[in-house]
């Protein structure tokens, strides 16, 4: 019964460096979704994906890039991290219809130095 | 747009004691409202949900919510409150149509012994 699963939990990038966060759900739901957490700001979307093969920006999509890889998985780049990307990332998923709640992953604590 | 606050940072709550944590909401159309509470290094969990129907929803652990269409709000209660409800707790709105969760800022709950 994994529901979503993230990796990794834990990452330590340098300035520049790229990554690639992984995503993965399996509870046949189309939309899927990037957050980001921060001391006092609460959840920001970053990306989502409505539906396999489509994918929209959030809020806060500066800086990231998405891939909709197929209807499980939904994973998130940093091309060149910078330290205002510290933070901890949540994947979600979730049925379309409005009604439906969300899924999250464990989270992944990322820090950019 | 769909929008929703959450007034308070924190609320300190003896143990025994009823606990009352506070939301308002914005949207266009109907509204789907939701209740997530997470615990410390863990991904936000759900607790309960308001569709439609009875304005008192009852969901996990003993919590419930109260739907107030006037006032625009759906606050999260529990008759007695535990030392283990110590968490973060999120609310959240989708309006119909929506694909996205839109989530408060969080308030810390703190339940003393």
């Amino acid at each position: 019964n994994a529901g979503v699963t993230q990796t990794p939990k834990f990452q330590v990038l340098k300035t520049g460096q790229s990554m690639t966060l992984q995503c993965a759900q399996d509870m046949n739901h189309n939309s899927m979704y990037w957050y980001r957490q921060d001391p006092g700001m609460g959840l920001r979307l970053i990306y989502y994906s409505a539906s396999e093969g489509t994918t929209d920006k959030g809020e806060v999509p500066n800086g990231y890039n998405v891939s909709r890889l197929n209807k499980r998985e939904f994973s998130l780049r940093l091309e060149s991290a910078a330290p205002s990307q510290t933070s901890v990332y949540f994947c979600a998923s979730s049925e379309l219809q409005p009604n439906t709640e969300a899924f999250f992953g464990q989270g992944t604590r990322l820090t950019v130095v | 747009a769909q929008s929703v606050a959450q007034p308070e940072d924190q609320v300190n709550v003896a143990e025994g004691n009823p606990l009352t944590v506070k939301c308002t909401y914005s949207v266009s159309g109907n509204p789907y409202l939701f209740w997530y509470v997470q615990y410390p290094n863990r991904g936000l969990q759900f607790l309960l949900k308001y569709i439609t129907g009875d304005n008192l929803v009852k969901g996990s652990y003993g919590f419930e919510a109260e739907f107030n269409k006037s006032q625009t709000s759906f606050h999260l209660k529990k008759p007695s409150a535990l030392v283990s409800d110590s968490a973060l707790y999120f609310c959240a709105v989708r309006e119909g149509g929506s694909y996205i969760p839109t989530f408060g800022r969080g308030t810390s709950l703190i339940v003393h012994p």
